[in-house]
Parts: C-alpha cells; sequence; structure tokens
C-alpha cells in the first residue's frame, strides 16, 4: 500500500536558521509527491511538487524539496527560516492521502 | 476566480441532527473531495468524486454521504450527527489524478461541532 510517513510532529526554529521537514513514502511505484502548507485558520496551499522530472524540486517561499529514491524520501528544506513560516506542513501522496503534518514554529 | 467556496464556515449541531456542508468549484476541475482534518491526526479522506454521477468512499465514510449532480458543486450530508464527527471539514478539487496534474485547490474550511 502506498502511504507517507512525517517524521516529526513538531518542529521549533529560529529566525534566520535552517529548516528540515521529514517526509518518507512507501510505494511499489515511482510516485508523485507533495508538500502543502496550512497557516493558521486556512486551508492548505501547494508549496511544490515531484513529479518524476527533476529530484531537487523548487517551490515558493524559499522552501525546496529532494526526492530520494534510495531513501524513500522527500524532505522539505529552507536555508532560513522566517516568522511568516510558522504553519503546518502537510506531505501528500499523488492518490491525495495526506501525512499527519507537522506544525512549524519559529521563535525570534 | 472564486477557486473552491465552502459554507458554512461555522456550525453548532445536537447530537442525532443532520445537515449539508456546501462545496462548489468554478475552475470546471474533474475531481473534488472531501477530508476532514482532526489534531495530531492530519487530513483523512472522507469522499471522492472522479466527475458528475461518480463517487466513491475514502479512508473514513462511515457517517457521511455524497453526491454529484453537477461538475460545480459536491455536497457532504451528516445524517445522524455524533460527538465524534466534530472537525474541521476541507472541500477540495482538482483537474485531474494525473501524475503532477493532481494538485489540491483547497476551501477554507467549515468547522462543525457537535454537543
Amino acid at each position: 500500500a502506498q502511504s507517507v510517513t512525517q517524521l516529526d510532529s513538531h518542529v521549533s526554529v529560529s529566525e534566520g536558521t535552517p529548516v528540515l521537514l521529514r517526509c518518507n513514502y512507501s510505494s511499489s511505484y515511482s510516485p508523485s509527491l507533495f508538500w502543502y502548507v496550512q497557516h493558521p485558520n486556512k486551508g492548505l496551499q501547494l508549496l511544490l511538487k515531484y513529479t518524476s522530472a527533476a529530484t531537487l524540486v523548487k517551490g515558493i517561499n524559499g522552501f525546496e524539496a529532494e526526492f530520494k529514491k534510495s531513501e524513500t524520501s522527500f524532505h522539505l528544506t529552507k536555508p532560513s527560516a522566517h516568522m511568516s513560516d510558522a504553519a503546518e506542513y502537510f506531505c501528500a501522496f499523488n492518490d491525495m492521502r495526506f501525512g499527519a503534518g507537522t506544525r512549524l514554529t519559529v521563535k525570534p | 476566480n472564486a477557486g473552491v467556496t465552502q459554507t458554512p464556515k461555522f456550525r453548532i449541531l445536537k447530537i442525532g441532527q443532520s445537515m449539508t456542508l456546501q462545496c462548489t468549484q468554478d475552475m470546471n476541475h474533474n475531481y473534488m473531495y472531501w477530508y476532514r482534518q482532526d489534531p495530531g491526526m492530519g487530513l483523512k479522506l472522507i469522499y471522492y468524486s472522479v466527475g458528475a454521477g461518480i463517487t466513491d468512499k475514502g479512508e473514513v465514510p462511515n457517517g457521511y454521504n455524497v453526491s454529484r449532480s453537477t461538475t460545480e458543486d459536491f455536497p457532504l450530508r451528516l445524517e445522524l450527527a455524533a460527538p465524534s464527527q466534530t472537525s474541521v471539514y476541507f472541500c477540495a478539487s482538482s483537474y485531474s489524478a494525473g501524475t503532477g496534474a493532481n494538485v489540491l485547490t483547497f476551501g477554507a474550511g467549515s468547522r462543525l461541532t457537535v454537543l
């Protein structure tokens, strides 16, 4: 069965430091993978998607993710966190099943 | 463009009552979805539709019903509300299920409380 697992329920970083949000997937075929962001009391918005083209995918707001087949991972990164990045982040599979989410807190 | 519109934004129900959450999209998307979001549980797919007249169950369909009479509308019905259905509900749509094309556009959510 296909699935995604987000390894951290909560990540806390200081403003200006790097962000790493981890997502592993399980699939018998090459998947499409997505990262979505949800700001408080809002719907979800697409950050980026992987569709078997380039393994390093750039998204909005300076986020990027790298698809690593050998590690079955699709981790989300950003070099320098901003206060406005505080939100919930969801990894999703192409059958539209979502991970449990990672809440990102950014400290001043 | 309005995108995906959900109504109502908030609703309090008594146990056993019924109600319909409305969802409309104006992007001519074929696929539509209903999710519920509970704290620490992420989003769980309730029902989805691949086109007018076609619906199918997701991960957590019990206690809900849907219909898709038009491309634009995908209402979610709760027949006998239970406290376990207290949640935030999101409607979403996408153009297709093809690889990479299945980017979801979400509504703003409907917060339902069953007392």
